[in-house]
């Protein structure tokens, strides 16, 4: 098994909602990734998850709260987001986090904050 | 800050043609990935390479590393319809385990 997935697909939600975004991959990857990407743009991490701890916050916003119940599982929890954080949010994983980093991603949620 | 340089940024050229990509950096990185994306999906990783100098083929596709690692390239060799996407490149920064975005380019192949 080679894929990453996420769920939802789609999400619009209101700047007052609560909502999670959910990651998961079998490859045995201890290492994984929140990205978020705006149109035209290229993927902008977000978060770095490494043997289930957080390594890596690239000083995203509080409203933004990550989660990594087991090395399989990644949770986004959202709260009360702005307009501006609509955007393609993807999740990655890779075997660990270190200098050989092959990232596979997953097909993104594409999320819309009302 | 460190920065991965991708060229052209957009691209349109007909079905048959050659073109290639480039990615320059002044950071030494320990692997750099070549990545596909389709709108409203995820990458979709094509190649890593690792070796100075290396140079790997995936059909059509040829990717090389640079000798010091700074920067790479991809050809395509008689381009189709099916190569048009967003393509991606990403370097792990040797001195820092950090991993940076070229900016991407924009390949449309008309028929």
């Amino acid at each position: 098994d080679t894929e990453v997935t996420q769920t939802p697909k789609h999400l619009v939600m209101g700047m007052t909602n609560k909502k999670s975004l959910k990651c998961e991959q079998h490859m045995g990857h201890r290492a994984m990734y929140w990205y978020k990407q705006k149109a035209k743009k290229p993927p902008e991490l977000m978060f770095v998850y490494s043997y289930e701890k957080l390594s890596i916050n690239e000083s995203v916003p509080s409203r933004f709260s990550p989660e990594c119940p087991n090395s399989s599982l990644l949770n986004l929890h959202l709260h009360a987001l702005q307009p501006e954080d609509s955007a393609l949010y993807l999740c990655a994983s890779s075997q660990w986090h270190r200098a050989y980093n092959e990232q596979f991603f997953g097909p993104g949620t594409r999320l819309t904050v009302l | 800050t460190q920065l991965l340089e991708q060229s052209p940024q957009f691209l349109s050229i007909q079905e048959g043609e050659n073109l290639t990509v480039y990615c320059n950096s002044s950071s030494v990185f320990s692997s750099l990935q070549w990545y596909r994306q389709e709108p409203g999906e995820g990458p979709v990783l094509l190649v890593t390479v690792v070796t100075g100098g290396e140079v790997k083929k995936l059909k059509r596709l040829t990717f090389q590393f640079g000798d010091a690692r700074k920067d790479s390239s991809l050809h395509i060799t008689a381009a189709q319809p099916g190569d048009t996407g967003l393509y991606l490149c990403a370097g792990v920064v040797r001195r820092d385990d950090k991993i940076i975005f070229g900016k991407g380019t924009r390949l449309h192949i008309l028929p």
